[in-house]
């Protein structure tokens, strides 16, 4: 088994500001993603990477920014944050391959005032 | 146009009932399926997966797929409060070694007593 965590948990920023977002997991897993889930509603993929330094646009791209520096850790930066954007960023990985499951983390929750 | 279609958004079913939910697929390069559960507050989990034409059981829940009309189905009978969740379908196999998945929007499930 493994674990995959996402810090921080809640994450308050301002209009224009940059903020990251961290994800690490121990399963030695190839790929990681980032998606968006906006309240109630299905995942939407930012970035995804299939291997250390890889990085690969989703649908939702803009607007951010990614970072895989090593095999473990996949970093996300909002490059400005919108006035009331309110949504929870998932990180996810999973062994290379479309039969491979995906594992989630629990989360980052941002609040932009 | 989002690529896979759950029906319906929300449905509500007496404890000890049926539960069933429709994904339909309009990219005709997927080739996997999977549906994930989501508990309010948490995050999504994998609860079955299915990769060929017909049918497939594990324990209360049964899924099929129609891989000619890319629509597949998830059943659960003897609905338990517990099974209150976001449903969400997803699709993969477009290609390369990604695993990229494509989420639909949801089925919100809630069992009643």
């Amino acid at each position: 088994g493994g674990i995959i965590t996402q810090t921080p948990k809640f994450l308050i920023g301002q209009e224009g500001q940059k903020l990251t977002l961290k994800c690490q997991q121990n399963f030695n897993h190839d790929t990681m993603y980032w998606y968006r889930q906006d309240s109630g509603k299905g995942l939407r993929l930012i970035y995804y990477s299939i291997t250390e330094n890889d990085l690969q646009k989703g649908d939702l791209s803009e607007g951010y920014d990614a970072s895989r520096e090593k095999k473990s850790s996949f970093s996300l930066t909002v490059t400005s944050a919108q006035k009331n954007e309110m949504a929870v960023f998932l990180c996810a990985s999973s062994m290379q391959g479309d039969q491979d499951t995906q594992y989630f983390g629990p989360g980052t929750r941002l609040l932009v005032l | 146009q989002q690529k896979v279609q759950q029906s319906p958004e929300s449905l509500i079913v007496p404890e000890g009932g049926m539960a069933s939910l429709n994904c339909t697929s309009s990219d005709r390069n997927v080739d996997y399926f999977w549906w994930y559960r989501q508990h309010s507050g948490k995050s999504p989990k994998m609860l079955m997966s299915i990769f060929s034409n017909g049918e497939k059981e594990e324990g209360r829940f049964t899924v099929h797929l129609n891989k000619a009309s890319l629509h597949t189905s998830l059943h659960i009978r003897d609905s338990q409060p517990s099974d209150s969740a976001l449903y969400l379908c997803a699709a993969s196999g477009t290609g390369g070694l990604s695993g990229k998945l494509t989420f639909g929007e949801g089925t919100q499930v809630t069992v009643i007593s």
